[in-house]
């Protein structure tokens, strides 16, 4: 079966530091890949997506790119800020099928 | 993008009562919508899969008679929970899948049920 596996956390970064959140998957078939962020109280709300091998996904700062050959899709930003602080959450879909979750990161940012 | 909306984002209600949770998709038509669980601090647990004009699809584990689900229009799924229990108390979150989209999944805002 497919399955997502995040890097565990909580993550804890000082304001303007470098954030990578490592994301390998396994699954049948070519699927789409996500990074879906979750505040605190709220559902989720999707960050950025890629739906083929070598698509870089981008949204506010954050970048994952969809890397096949080492079935990963690590989030990257370069500079946090403490409104970034959340969980995050690395999916994938394949052929409109049910999404597979990973456990979710949290990231705190201190000023 | 695309908008779902549930409501109530929060109830409180007695154990034995029902609560009746919406999931609304606002600007789009979603032919297949989820329903998840998330305890505190964990990731999402799927419950069901709720289909238009089917029946919902459980998980292993997820009691049919105690989540039910109704999805009868393209804009619309429910859930309700049944004979309400202080251990069903949790954040309760939907998504739905636009029939153009694929892959992709919108997530309602979510729904806090407390039950005292």
């Amino acid at each position: 079966g497919n399955s997502v596996t995040q890097m565990e956390g909580p993550v804890t970064l000082s304001e303007e530091a470098f954030l990578t959140i490592n994301c390998t998957y396994t699954a049948t078939g070519y699927p789409s890949l996500f990074w879906y962020v979750q505040y605190p109280g709220e559902g989720l709300q999707l960050l950025l997506k890629a739906t083929k091998a070598d698509d870089k996904g981008s949204n506010k700062g954050f970048e994952a790119t969809y890397r096949k050959e080492t079935t990963s899709f690590h989030l990257e930003k370069g500079s946090v800020q403490v409104s970034d602080s959340a969980v995050y959450f690395c999916a994938l879909n394949t052929n409109a099928g049910k999404s597979t979750f990973g456990d979710g990161t949290t990231l705190t940012v201190k000023p | 993008g695309a908008v779902v909306s549930q409501h109530p984002s929060w109830v409180i209600c007695k154990s034995g009562t029902s609560v009746k949770i919406e999931c609304r998709s606002l600007d789009f038509q979603a032919t297949t919508m989820f329903w998840y669980r998330q305890f505190p601090k964990q990731s999402l647990m799927l419950m069901a899969t709720s289909n238009e004009g089917s029946k919902a699809t459980y998980e292993q584990g997820v009691e049919k008679d105690k989540f039910l689900i109704n999805h009868a229009s393209l804009t619309l799924s429910t859930l309700t929970v049944t004979s309400a229990h202080p251990e069903d108390s949790s954040f309760y979150i939907c998504s739905a899948r636009s029939t153009v989209l694929t892959g992709e999944l919108f997530f309602g805002e979510g729904s806090r049920l407390t039950v005292l």
